[in-house]
């Protein structure tokens, strides 16, 4: 069964800093590109970034570009996320997902198909 | 950014009624779309993916179709556990994007 846990949440100060860390079980992790993707209070899902299977190739929206980053360590199973210089806007739910792609047999689509319970991160001072 | 409209909003439905949620993307994503449920304080789950192929587990009264910029989510017997949010995203290009949500109510 495939289990995503992410950890890390909490209140923190604008302009501080916080890592989210996500730990997978139940699949070979190092097989799959990961993501975060977060959700504001009472409001819709924002995809955050994405890192590839093995770590090469990262994407960031453009909110959170130059303050954020995804990483993974193959051997633990975990995915991250260190985020710096955090806004009020940045107060969400992160859940940690795994990514899949479909292809249509022109182009390649991504998804995602299993996510974790989320974990809640408030930035107020 | 591809942009991702859904309609409607919000809406009710009784026992075994028929319901169809819209998405309609700003620019062609092809078959790039994939359809979540998301029930109060528990995260999204991935109903569809590529427009209208089923994720294995979920009930097949639940069905996808469209392609261009126009899809839609189909409930063929609304049942009481379908109660939730539905959101529709592009998986196409960088930013994915989904739409704002449907709520969906038992009547």
């Amino acid at each position: 069964e495939v289990q995503l846990v992410e950890s890390g949440g909490g209140l923190v100060q604008p302009g501080r800093s916080m890592k989210l860390s996500c730990a997978a079980s139940g699949f070979t992790f190092s097989n799959y590109g990961m993501a975060w993707v977060r959700q504001a209070p009472t409001k819709g899902l924002e995809w955050v970034a994405t890192i590839s299977y093995d770590g090469s190739s990262t994407y960031y929206r453009d909110s959170v570009k130059g303050r954020f980053t995804i990483s993974r360590d193959n051997a633990k199973s975990t995915l991250y996320l260190q985020m710096n210089s955090l806004r009020s806007e940045d107060t969400a739910t992160y859940y940690c997902t795994r990514v899949e792609d479909y292809y249509d047999g022109t182009y390649y689509y991504w998804y995602f198909d299993f996510w974790g319970p989320g974990t809640m991160v408030t930035v107020s001072s | 950014d591809i942009q991702m409209t859904q309609s409607p909003a919000s809406l009710s439905a009784s026992l075994g009624e028929t319901v169809t949620i819209q998405c309609r993307a700003s620019e062609d994503i092809y078959s790039g779309l994939a359809w979540y449920q998301q029930k109060p304080g528990k995260s999204p789950q991935l109903l569809i993916y590529g427009a209208s192929s089923l994720q294995d587990g979920v009930p097949s009264r639940f069905s996808g179709s469209g392609s261009g910029t126009q899809y839609s989510l189909k409930i063929s017997s609304m049942q009481t556990e379908d109660e939730g949010v539905y959101f529709c995203q592009q998986g196409l290009k960088y930013p994915y994007t989904f739409g704002a949500g449907t709520k969906l109510e038992l009547k």
